[in-house]
């Protein structure tokens, strides 16, 4: 297993258009996050899932966005009639949930998003 | 409100040179991550501490935790053009399906040859 997968690395799409991201996490972990981030801040919490089941979502999440982890394996993200204001990098991230102290996160290398 | 606030945000200094970078926050977490991002790639996680007041080398890295757990400090000696990038800090809190990471901004550091 060569760490976490994102495609496509690169997407350009008009306003209003729907866009869709595919994250392959190591195989063994049982959590995967969604961060968004934009140029030269932190990344922002948008949702997490255990195995299959989505635990949290973070009130950035607006009713254009839904991410699925069907069988707990990958997940996506979509984003639905995109605005200008969603073009970002989108981080997927895994974990092997054990350690209640610890629980490192291991980081795809993004899926950059802009909305013309 | 930031709860974990890192400084500075941007720094930019010779080769040689040392610096540290701060991450500071009111709550306590019970352990503390310091990650590295080139730009167009993804966060790589650099070292997690756990104990109050451990230290952790990594080469000309020094990572801090305080004694109290509610700050971290990265302190990187003779510094290289190779360790410019965007480091960031994140706090662990909570247990269970309530933990989280609570992330800093990050800090933007240019390395000039």
């Amino acid at each position: 297993d060569t760490g976490v997968s994102q495609n496509p690395r690169h997407k350009i799409t008009k306003r209003g258009q729907n866009v869709t991201f595919r994250c392959d996490p190591i195989s063994e972990h049982n959590r995967l996050y969604w961060y968004r981030q934009t140029l030269g801040q932190g990344p922002e919490f948008l949702t997490y899932f255990q195995n299959e089941a989505q635990l949290e979502k973070s009130r950035l999440l607006s009713d254009r966005f839904s991410a699925e982890r069907p069988k707990g394996s990958f997940s996506t993200l979509e984003i639905q009639r995109t605005e200008q204001g969603d073009s970002a990098m989108y981080l997927c991230a895994s974990s092997f949930y054990v350690n209640l102290n610890t629980g490192e996160l291991f980081f795809g290398e993004g899926s950059r998003l802009t909305v013309l | 409100t930031q709860l974990l606030e890192q400084s500075p945000q941007f720094l930019s200094i010779q080769e040689g040179e040392n610096l540290t970078v701060y991450c500071n926050s009111s709550s306590v977490f019970s352990s503390l991550q310091w990650y590295r991002q080139e730009p167009g790639e993804g966060p790589v996680l650099l070292v997690t501490v756990v104990t109050g007041g451990e230290v952790k080398k990594l080469k000309r890295l020094t990572f801090q935790f305080g004694d109290a757990r509610k700050d971290s400090s990265l302190h990187i000696t003779a510094a290289q053009p190779g360790d410019t990038g965007l480091y960031l800090c994140a706090g662990a809190r909570g247990a269970g399906n309530n933990r989280k990471l609570i992330w800093g901004l990050g800090t933007s550091l240019a390395v000039n040859p």
